[in-house]
């Protein structure tokens, strides 16, 4: 069972410093969403792809942060010059996107946590 | 601005009984909702879904109730097992999915 999964696990950074994480979604999916969750939150969207098409972004995704899906395949998320504001755990999903009721099934990976000293 | 919300951050059930779980939205748009299930260090797993032309939808133990007047939704289990210990996720979209939001969790213990 070849699930979303994501790299590192954890990242501890300091203020300033750049930093990149990886998702490979399920082969067949052609969404890709990044989330942030904080403590006591529920996942927060910040951008998703459908195939190598970035298609949304929210309004909370600073300039600060790159995402990009080559190929369609996996997805990158750069955060660039970390603040201590941006700890928190970046989840990873994605779906089979076809327009009907399984579509909106995300399958999520197992994050990334991210602390900033 | 929270659009999905969960009012209950804990809920605690005995096993056998019914848990219920409850969500509220604001958003007249959303077109399709869903629940999630979340243990301690892994992603959100999916659970069950309704669309907003349905009031109800059944998989085994858990069905979600839509009351799309009063922007609410409910998830019941029956019977509660102590593996559906978990943080509990409500989640709305419009139907284009291209953004999900999630409430802010209910985190149910079932006691043995």
């Amino acid at each position: 069972d070849t699930g979303v999964s994501q790299n590192p696990r954890h990242k501890i950074t300091k203020r300033g410093q750049n930093v990149t994480f990886r998702c490979d979604p399920i082969s067949e999916h052609n969404r890709l969403y990044w989330y942030r969750q904080t403590l006591g939150q529920g996942p927060e969207f910040l951008t998703y792809f459908q195939n190598e098409a970035q298609l949304e972004k929210s309004r909370l995704l600073s300039d600060r942060f790159s995402a990009e899906r080559p190929k369609g395949s996996f997805s990158t998320l750069e955060i660039q010059r970390t603040e201590q504001g941006d700890s928190a755990m970046y989840l990873c999903a994605s779906s089979p996107w076809a327009g009907g009721p399984s579509s909106y099934e995300q399958y999520f990976g197992p994050g990334t946590r991210l602390t900033v000293t | 601005d929270q659009q999905v919300k969960q009012n209950s951050p804990s809920l605690s059930v005995q096993e056998g009984r019914i848990s219920i779980l409850n969500c509220d939205y604001t958003n007249s748009m959303f077109d399709y909702f869903l629940w999630y299930k979340k243990y301690p260090a892994e992603g959100p797993t999916f659970l069950i879904s309704i669309s907003s032309i349905k009031d109800k939808n059944e998989d085994g133990r858990f069905t979600v109730f839509l009351n799309k007047s009063a922007k609410h939704l409910s998830l019941h289990i029956v019977p509660s097992q102590p593996g559906d210990s978990a943080v509990y996720f409500c989640a709305a979209s419009a139907h284009t999915g291209n953004q999900f939001y999630f409430g802010t969790g209910t985190s149910l213990t079932v006691i043995p």
